[in-house]
């Protein structure tokens, strides 16, 4: 069984200040899929990014920065100089890499507020 | 727009109404996929087409949830005999069809009240 788990129900930040998703996940397969997609108010699921278990090296797209370290099984998700535009719910999620792979396991999400 | 879209956005109906949600994919797409969300709650798999062929159900998909994808583009979603408990988004989402491990891309879901 996989189990995704979002700690932080909710985070409230100041415009400009740097802000720390948490992720942890169990799973038992030794190939998976690690994605991080964000849901603003209209309800839409965009997603963010995706890593493979293979694939240790944090990743950084502009404001947006990801640490995968698979010995304690967490991909945190970072936003630098976070803005109002960034409050969203944001989801961690699992994938298999074999067998029933297809779907994918979300932790219950975390509500980012940036006030201004 | 070329992403998916979903139709009814929002659904009122009363307990015991039958109804049908409609989701269009990204054209190129031939996976297919549905989830469900309640409030507070990250989004639960409910069932993946092939192409035409429904090749997964989830338990959470009772006999009164039905869905289909007749030529391989949209798929409906249709709950018969609605209950409270079917208050939720649902979501759609869709993928190339190539690799497993491919992104699934969302729709904005409808959401559905039941009274």
């Amino acid at each position: 069984a996989q189990k995704v788990t979002q700690a932080q129900t909710e985070i409230s930040v100041v415009e400009k200040e740097d802000v720390t998703l948490d992720c942890v996940y169990e799973t038992r397969d030794t190939t998976y899929y690690l994605f991080w997609y964000k849901q603003p108010p209209s309800g839409e699921l965009v997603f963010l990014i995706r890593r493979n278990s293979f694939d240790e090296q944090n990743e950084i797209s502009g404001r947006y920065s990801w640490n995968f370290q698979k010995s304690t099984s967490s991909f945190n998700f970072t936003i630098t100089a976070s803005q109002v535009v960034d409050s969203a719910v944001y989801f961690c999620a699992l994938t298999p890499g074999g067998g029933s792979n297809y779907k994918l396991t979300f932790g219950k999400g975390t509500l980012l507020t940036v006030n201004p | 727009d070329t992403g998916v879209s979903q139709n009814p956005r929002h659904k009122i109906t009363k307990r015991g109404q039958n109804v049908t949600f409609r989701c269009d994919p990204i054209s190129e797409h031939n996976r297919l996929y549905w989830y469900r969300q309640t409030l507070g709650q990250g989004p639960e798999f409910l069932t993946y087409f092939q192409n035409e062929a429904q090749l997964e159900k989830s338990r959470l998909l009772s006999d009164r949830f039905s869905a289909e994808r007749p030529k391989g583009s949209f798929s409906t979603l249709e709950i018969q005999r609605t209950e409270q408990g079917d208050s939720a988004m649902y979501l759609c989402a869709s993928s190339l069809g190539i690799e497993f491990w491919e992104t699934q891309y969302f729709g904005p879901g409808t959401r559905l009240l039941v009274l």
